[in-house]
């Protein structure tokens, strides 16, 4: 089935370090996600990307948080500066349409904060 | 304040039973019920969903019974098998639809 690839699947930084997680979305797809996965916990939605705007966004979006998709290339969450409470699972999805429709998932980036 | 519960949290089957996970919510205006599974080092895919004008949805050897009145819904498994071992979550999500609330999950082993 359509795959989403997510890049790097382990990153380590130091807290106060900017990083970047990378997402490739299933090729036709329009709509793209983060999910947060704190160990031992539910998977939580951060924020939903469509034609170049954040659409949506939740309380742990916070402002060091930030989307985009230049040009068609990967869809990116960056967080600037890191904080110990980013450590979690990142998974990024993307669907061809919005509303309840079929959320395809990448296999996540473990981001490790010290 | 979790919006959505799934229990039990682990679960072991043997091969050829039955396995029934439950799942319970809070927010009425959730109408739409898709059940991911996860195997290990993959991310969740989407196994079956039902909406809220249903109160069963069958694929194969899944089903979702749907219970609108107690907001309760639970998925089971037929004729378990050691492939079906993964974990399973159950999410929700209203008409404005573009976001999914999901439970911590239930970890299934059906043991050959």
């Amino acid at each position: 089935g359509p795959k989403v690839l997510q890049i790097p699947s382990h990153q380590i930084i130091d807290m106060g370090q900017m990083v970047t997680l990378n997402c490739d979305p299933v090729s036709n797809h329009l709509y793209f996600y983060w999910y947060k996965q704190i160990l031992g916990q539910q998977m939580e939605f951060l924020v939903n990307f469509y034609n170049g705007k954040v659409m949506e966004k939740s309380k742990l979006f916070k402002d060091q948080f930030s989307v985009e998709r230049p040009d068609g290339s990967y869809f990116t969450l960056k967080i600037q500066p890191t904080a110990l409470e980013d450590s979690a699972v990142y998974f990024c999805a993307s669907s061809l349409v919005p509303s309840q429709n079929t959320l395809y998932f990448g296999a996540g980036t473990r981001l490790s904060v010290l | 304040q979790q919006q959505v519960r799934q229990s039990p949290q682990s679960l072991t089957v043997w091969e050829g039973e039955t396995a029934i996970l439950n799942c319970s919510y809070e927010d009425s205006t959730f109408n739409y019920f898709p059940w991911y599974q996860q195997f290990p080092g993959e991310g969740p895919a989407l196994l079956i969903s039902i909406r809220s004008v249903s109160d069963k949805k069958e694929d194969g050897r899944f089903t979702i019974f749907f219970n609108k009145r107690e907001k309760k819904l639970s998925l089971h498994i037929t004729d378990s098998q050691p492939g079906d071992s993964a974990t399973y979550f159950c999410a929700a999500s209203n008409s404005a639809g573009n976001k999914l609330t999901f439970g911590i999950g239930t970890r299934v082993l059906v043991r050959p």
